[in-house]
């Protein structure tokens, strides 16, 4: 069975901190995606990012960066120099058989941004 | 584009009432799915789709019906609801192309039990 494990629960920081968000997996598929959603308080589920399995180069996107390890399971997400604007839940989430409609979640981490 | 619309947005129901749950989109995608997110529990997946007249169970189905008569709507019904099923419901729906990375997700309803 897949699993999806997000460690933190809650992480508080102020402004401009850089914060990183873990996430380890578990599957027995070779071909996979994972994902990151974001979460704000009002509620909607907003993409992020998807990594297959074969590509393990990191990625950046403006403030944001992914670092993608198959060795230790993790793909974990980090926001460089934070804004209030990032408070949310984000959700780290794993696909099965490289399918894009059957996803496991995990928990979520409640990231909070303080000015 | 509408994207995915789900109706309603808010419902509380007393035990043992039935009622269905709306999902459509407007992006001829063939993949639908249902999720429902609990306080501290991520989302989980109910239901799902791969086309018309296709469905299948996900991890936590118990409760929960569902038909694909069109490749627009999902609906998701509560035969005889309980106040485990209190829960904010997710529709989402990716097509077949795995070079559109995302599933798209509806707004959300949030469900009441009492």
């Amino acid at each position: 069975a897949q699993k999806v494990t997000q460690a933190q629960t809650e992480i508080s920081v102020v402004e401009k901190e850089d914060v990183t968000l873990d996430c380890v997996y578990e599957t027995r598929d070779t071909t996979y995606y994972l994902f990151w959603y974001k979460q704000p308080p009002s509620g909607e589920l907003v993409f992020l990012i998807r990594r297959n399995s074969f590509d393990e180069q990191n990625e950046i996107s403006g403030r944001y960066s992914w670092n993608f390890q198959k060795s230790t399971s993790s793909f974990n997400f980090t926001i460089t120099a934070s804004q209030v604007v990032d408070s949310a839940v984000y959700f780290c989430a794993l696909s099965e058989g490289g399918s894009n409609y059957k996803l496991t979640f995990g928990k979520g981490t409640l990231l909070t941004v303080n000015p | 584009n509408a994207g995915v619309t789900q109706t309603p947005k808010f419902q509380v129901l007393k035990t043992g009432q039935s009622m269905t749950l709306q999902c459509a989109q407007d992006m001829n995608h063939e993949y639908m799915s249902w999720y429902r997110q609990d306080p501290g529990m991520g989302l989980r997946l109910i239901h799902y789709s791969v086309g018309a007249g296709i469905t299948d169970q996900g991890e936590v189905p118990n409760g929960y019906n569902v038909s694909r008569s069109t490749t627009e709507d999902f609906p998701l019904r509560l035969l005889s609801a309980a106040p485990s099923q209190t829960s904010v419901y997710f529709c989402a729906s990716s097509p077949t192309s795995l070079l559109v990375p995302e599933q798209y997700f509806g707004p959300g309803t949030r469900l009441t039990v009492t």
